[in-house]
């Protein structure tokens, strides 16, 4: 089975510019979970996703939005970019066979992004 | 509010030698624990996971983890430790008895494992 994909890998973007990020999760997983991972702060909640629905939100500005389609894929945006927003982004499916929250996360690699 | 701690930033290891790597939790409920590994430009890979019953965990590549709920602990160990072991590990809480955006999976800080040759 194939892991979590993420595109692009590596992208650069200068401040104010707007970002989109993508992620396409296990093959029948239905949550989708994001990350901000930076060395100062570690690895910080963003939102999930769950059925197309934004089912949590952690404490980031509404410059941060995302969505989730149909077939589960997911994208995160971040718009006016600032200098801070340089961070490893990932993110995590996970199947959620019930409400409990015992599933574990699938990480992809990351989207590495860098704001000049 | 769920918390994780991991106290020690780096712990060094000779090879062959028993290796652990420390968590402390808080939660209001009962906790959900795990473990995870991150390699250097890659993403987490799950290592195991307490979620009831038995107490000592056993996960991926060896390792185990032993959840200790008087002392709030989920310490993550291996018998033998490999020079491959050598990573950033972060453990992860999730209190069953919280709602809504406190459902959501804290990470501590991270411990970064060095595996002397």
């Amino acid at each position: 089975k194939a892991g979590v994909t993420q595109t692009p890998r590596y992208l650069i973007k200068t401040r104010g510019q707007q970002v989109t990020l993508s992620c396409s999760p296990i093959s029948g997983h239905r949550s989708v979970s994001w990350y901000q991972q930076t060395p100062g702060q570690g690895l910080q909640f963003l939102f999930e996703y769950f059925s197309e629905t934004q089912r949590n939100k952690g404490n980031f500005p509404g410059r941060f939005s995302g969505r989730q389609f149909s077939n589960s894929r997911s994208e995160m945006n971040v718009s006016t970019l600032e200098l801070g927003d340089s961070a490893l982004y990932l993110c995590a499916s996970s199947l959620v066979l019930s409400a409990g929250g015992e599933d574990e996360q699938f990480f992809g690699p990351g989207t590495r992004l860098t704001v000049l | 509010a769920q918390s994780v701690a991991q106290p020690e930033d780096q712990v060094n290891v000779a090879e062959g030698n028993p290796l652990t790597v420390k968590c402390t939790y808080s939660v209001s409920g009962n906790p959900y624990l795990f473990w995870y590994v991150q390699y250097p430009n890659r993403g987490l890979q799950f290592l195991l996971k307490y979620i009831t019953g038995d107490n000592l965990v056993k996960g991926s590549y060896g390792f185990e983890a032993e959840f200790n709920k008087s002392q709030t602990s989920f310490h993550l160990k291996k018998p033998s430790a490999l020079v491959s072991d050598s990573a950033l590990y972060f453990c992860a809480v999730r209190d069953t008895f919280s709602s809504g955006s406190a459902r959501q999976l804290t990470f501590g800080s991270g411990t970064q494992l060095t595996v002397l040759p």
